[in-house]
């Protein structure tokens, strides 16, 4: 079975600049989200979705962030415009939705690398 | 708010057996996973603790006492593949939303 897919796997780019980082989720799972890596703040939730339906946002840093899920199986991050302190690793996970104390683990996309120079 | 505990760094030798703890306090509970993540790679999901008691999974056992916020993993016969970083998450409300902690960087010594 094909894993949460993210595209592209490593950018790089001049501040300023517009970034969209895309992922496509395990079918059939029906919470998507995001995520970013960086040495100082380990893994923080920046957004996610139940159903292609925003549920949390309060982890998206500021405006320059925003994220859609127009379906089940597609999901951009947006940064625009881009700044150096954006540099991270960016991680899309998704998981189905269980029923009560149910194991539904996350699964991790392997991640952008991005560089905002 | 929410805290989740976890030691920065552990080293151990081959063969041996780790402990890694994890204290939390959140604001809910409904389970606890464990994730590992070797450097430059994804994290991949170890174990899931939502009840009291150990949960043995091979090599691998995951520990939760909810009365006491604490859960530890516990990792035998340690092979140098184990070298990696080792992440505490809380499932704290209805939605499966996880708080992570920072995790524990385990490296593993011939």
């Amino acid at each position: 079975d094909a894993g949460v897919i993210q595209s592209p796997r490593h950018e790089v780019t001049e501040m300023g600049q517009e970034v969209t980082l895309r992922c496509k989720p395990i079918s059939g799972h029906d919470y998507l989200f995001w995520y970013r890596q960086t040495m100082m703040r380990g893994l923080e939730l920046l957004i996610y979705f139940n159903n292609n339906v925003p549920i949390d946002d309060s982890g998206m840093p500021e405006d320059r962030f925003s994220a859609k899920m127009p379906n089940a199986s597609f999901s951009t991050l947006k940064i625009q415009p881009s700044e150096p302190r954006d540099s991270a690793v960016y991680f899309c996970a998704s998981s189905s939705q269980g029923a009560g104390y149910s194991n539904q683990p996350q699964h991790f996309g392997d991640g952008t690398r991005l560089s905002i120079l | 708010g929410q805290n989740i505990d976890q030691p920065t760094e552990m080293t151990a030798t081959e063969g041996a057996i780790v402990q890694i703890n994890c204290t939390y306090q959140t604001s809910g509970f409904n389970g606890l996973f464990w994730y590992q993540q070797h450097a430059g790679e994804a994290p991949t999901f170890l174990s899931y603790n939502v009840l009291d008691g150990l949960e043995e999974k091979g090599r691998f056992s995951s520990f939760l006492s909810r009365s006491k916020g604490y859960s530890y993993l516990l990792l035998k016969e340690l092979q140098m593949k184990d070298s990696a970083s080792y992440l505490c998450a809380v499932r704290s409300g209805g939605y499966n939303k996880l708080i992570f902690g920072a995790g524990t960087r385990l490296a593993v010594h011939p």
